[in-house]
């Protein structure tokens, strides 16, 4: 079974830049995430999707940070303009439903300069 | 605000030994996760603990849940160097609702030496 692929794996722009990253789930899962794991700490959720709708984007830069899940399928989140504190690694992850285990994909680092 | 506090966060440990990593959280909940990661790689599932008194176990590593006390453990039995990683409890916030919000601990950084 193929796992969550995420691309690109890595990403360096300069401040106030713009910048996307792409998800593609488990075949199947329901649920999709992105997390933002900053240097040394634990993945934060930043927005949860059902199917195609949202489900908690409570923890979503909204200003700068936008997220969509059309078809229910692939995934992408954006940013922009892009702070020096969103230097990260963006993780994808995706489950059956929202009790089921949640698999991680590879990550984008990305570096704002 | 739900808190998860892994301890230690660091450890340094010889091979053949064997210890503990402790996972405390702030408020309810029924269900916990431990992932490894790797440097530079993803996380990669390890256990998920369902109800109080859980215990699950995979080769050197098993992990246990005490739902009452608020804590989880992970030992780790006669280490080896493979072993070496990064260690994540998290908890689901809002199990028993609507949601399958987790909440990380910050992380247990495990280093193996011969």
């Amino acid at each position: 079974e193929a796992g969550v692929a995420q691309s690109p794996r890595y990403k360096i722009i300069e401040k106030r830049q713009s910048v996307a990253f792409w998800c593609n789930p488990i075949s199947g899962h329901a649920t999709l995430y992105w997390y933002q794991q900053i240097l040394g700490q634990g993945p934060k959720l930043l927005i949860q999707f059902q199917n195609n709708g949202v489900v908690d984007d409570s923890q979503l830069p909204k200003d700068r940070f936008s997220a969509e899940r059309l078809k229910g399928v692939d995934s992408t989140l954006k940013i922009q303009p892009a702070k020096l504190e969103d230097s990260a690694v963006y993780l994808c992850a995706s489950s059956e439903d929202w009790v089921d285990t949640q698999y991680f994909g590879p990550g984008t680092r990305l570096t704002v300069l | 605000e739900l808190k998860v506090e892994q301890n230690p966060l660091f450890l340094s440990m010889q091979e053949g030994k064997n210890y503990t990593i402790y996972c405390n959280y702030s408020t309810t909940s029924d269900r916990l996760y431990w992932y490894r990661q790797d440097p530079g790689k993803s996380l990669e599932s390890l256990f998920v603990l369902l109800s109080n008194g859980a215990v699950k176990q995979e080769g050197r590593l098993m992990a246990s849940l005490d739902t009452k006390a608020r804590l989880s453990t992970l030992h780790i039995t006669a280490a080896v160097h493979d072993l070496s990683a990064t260690y994540f409890c998290a908890v689901d916030m809002n199990y028993g609702g609507s949601q399958g919000n987790l909440i990380f601990g910050k992380g247990t950084k495990l280093s193996v030496k011969p």
